[in-house]
């Protein structure tokens, strides 16, 4: 199945400072990248996705960037704010083993945005 | 539209108790999963229903995990007998499609002591 390594496990920032999150996959056939984040006491929440056909996304502060050659795909949020701070997920949906398709998650990065 | 709606939000139990946990997708979604939460594993999925239906149970740790989904608006899993390793965060999430763009629940939090 897919396995997803996510660095850094902690980040902190200055406010208005950029941080950015990296995340690697292994399955090659893996073909839909989002990115999720977590606040405390919340269920992860969509905050901006890739697909395989597409190498860079915007949304306002933050975007996402997909190399497919090296497999690896990351998160940037510039001019940071401290209600960024949060538990930040990537995942890549890959064929599961058994009988469809799933997101496996990364472990997550815990983002600190110091004001 | 409310989202997903998981209760009971904490849940503390004894070992060899039975836990059921309870989820409410959103309308109009026809996926279901369900995913479990440690500093340790990070989220791995037990559970992915479509229409109603079980398609992937591969991720449900074993036979004293079992979930259910009677109909588009209800879903249950339950654990019997419980033991302190299940302690955890448990979320549900609902999509429209194939596994994309999940919308997640609050969570429940499972201790068992």
């Amino acid at each position: 199945g897919e396995n997803v390594e996510q660095h850094p496990s902690t980040l902190s920032v200055q406010e208005g400072d950029s941080a950015v999150i990296k995340c690697t996959y292994s399955d090659s056939a893996s073909n839909y990248f989002p990115w999720y984040k977590q606040e405390l006491g919340k269920g992860p929440q969509l905050i901006i996705d890739i697909r395989s056909n597409v190498g860079e996304k915007k949304d306002q502060r933050i975007a996402v960037t997909l190399n497919k050659t090296a497999k690896h795909f990351s998160l940037h949020i510039t001019e940071t704010q401290p209600e960024d701070s949060a538990v930040y997920f990537c995942a890549a949906r890959g064929y599961s083993g058994a009988g469809s398709y799933q997101l496996t998650f990364g472990k997550g990065t815990k983002l600190s945005v110091i004001p | 539209d409310a989202g997903v709606i998981q209760s009971p939000r904490h849940e503390v139990t004894e070992m060899g108790q039975e836990v059921t946990l309870r989820c409410k997708p959103i309308s109009g979604h026809n996926s279901l999963f369900w995913y479990r939460q440690t500093m340790m594993r990070g989220l791995e999925l037990l559970i992915y229903f479509n229409n109603n239906v079980p398609i992937d149970d591969s991720g449900m740790p074993e036979d004293r995990f079992s979930a259910k989904m009677p109909n588009a608006s209800f879903s249950t899993l339950k654990i019997q007998p419980s033991e302190p390793r299940d302690s955890a965060v448990y979320f549900c999430a609902s999509s429209q499609g194939y596994s994309e763009k999940l919308f997640f629940g609050s969570g429940t939090q499972l201790s068992v002591l």
